[in-house]
């Protein structure tokens, strides 16, 4: 994953924003995701956001893309403590052949 | 649907033994990717297969191994377990080669003693 960089922790409370924030280095990628992992569990699929855009929104979830800094973030408004989970963000490649590269991920701790 | 599935939920081995893990696809997806989770080092690409060919290969040595069959299940075997082995294996599915979204099973949790 070191093509993708994360912070490993970040703690909120129960009903306020969290903002998890990730960097990528290669400009070419096309898209770029973010996961969510909870304890025992597989990963799921949040959210994407093709990398000609600048921000997604759905729902509860806001992604914002500065392609020109490679930087993602997901922003969880009013987060509950279900959100408690590891969230990945993840790149995929350009080229014909999907190849998609996770960060580390970050454990989001919601606090009630 | 039923979603990707994975066998067995937990293995447990021992140093220099051989480890086999399964994962079936959702229903129709051609593509099966594997991951290992270790603790602290996130997700690690091992390797890709779709329509029964290895598309590619992370950064693993050959004691790494796969194949996925013609129902498009796949296998990964692992030789000569070492203890830094020990981690969570995923398997993801996709539709095919270009689809953007891939499916995460729940899991083997491999444990080498």
């Amino acid at each position: 994953g070191e093509d993708v960089e994360q912070s490993l922790f970040l703690s909120v409370r129960e009903g306020d924003s969290s903002v998890i924030n990730c960097t990528y280095t290669d400009s070419s990628s096309t898209y770029l995701y973010w996961y969510k992992q909870e304890p025992g569990a597989g990963l799921q699929l949040l959210t994407y956001i093709f990398s000609n855009m600048d921000m997604k929104q759905d729902q509860r979830l806001t992604v914002l893309l500065n392609k020109k800094d490679k930087h993602l973030s997901l922003r969880i408004a009013d987060t509950q403590t279900g959100d408690s989970a590891i969230y990945f963000c993840a790149e995929r490649k350009s080229g014909g052949y999907q190849k998609v590269t996770f960060g580390i991920g970050t454990k989001l701790q919601v606090i009630p | 649907e039923a979603g990707v599935t994975q066998s067995p939920t937990h293995l447990i081995k021992t140093r220099g033994q051989q480890a086999t893990l399964r994962c079936s696809p959702i229903s129709g997806h051609t593509s099966v990717y594997w991951y290992q989770q270790a603790l602290g080092l996130g997700l690690q690409f091992l390797l890709w297969y779709d329509e029964g060919e290895e598309r590619n290969r992370g950064n693993f040595p050959p004691r790494f191994s796969g194949r996925q069959f013609p129902n498009y299940s796949s296998e990964l075997n692992v030789n000569a377990l070492e203890l830094e082995d020990s981690a969570l294996y995923l398997c993801a599915s996709s539709a095919d080669i270009r689809a953007n979204e891939q499916f995460f099973g729940p899991g083997t949790r491999l444990t080498v003693l």
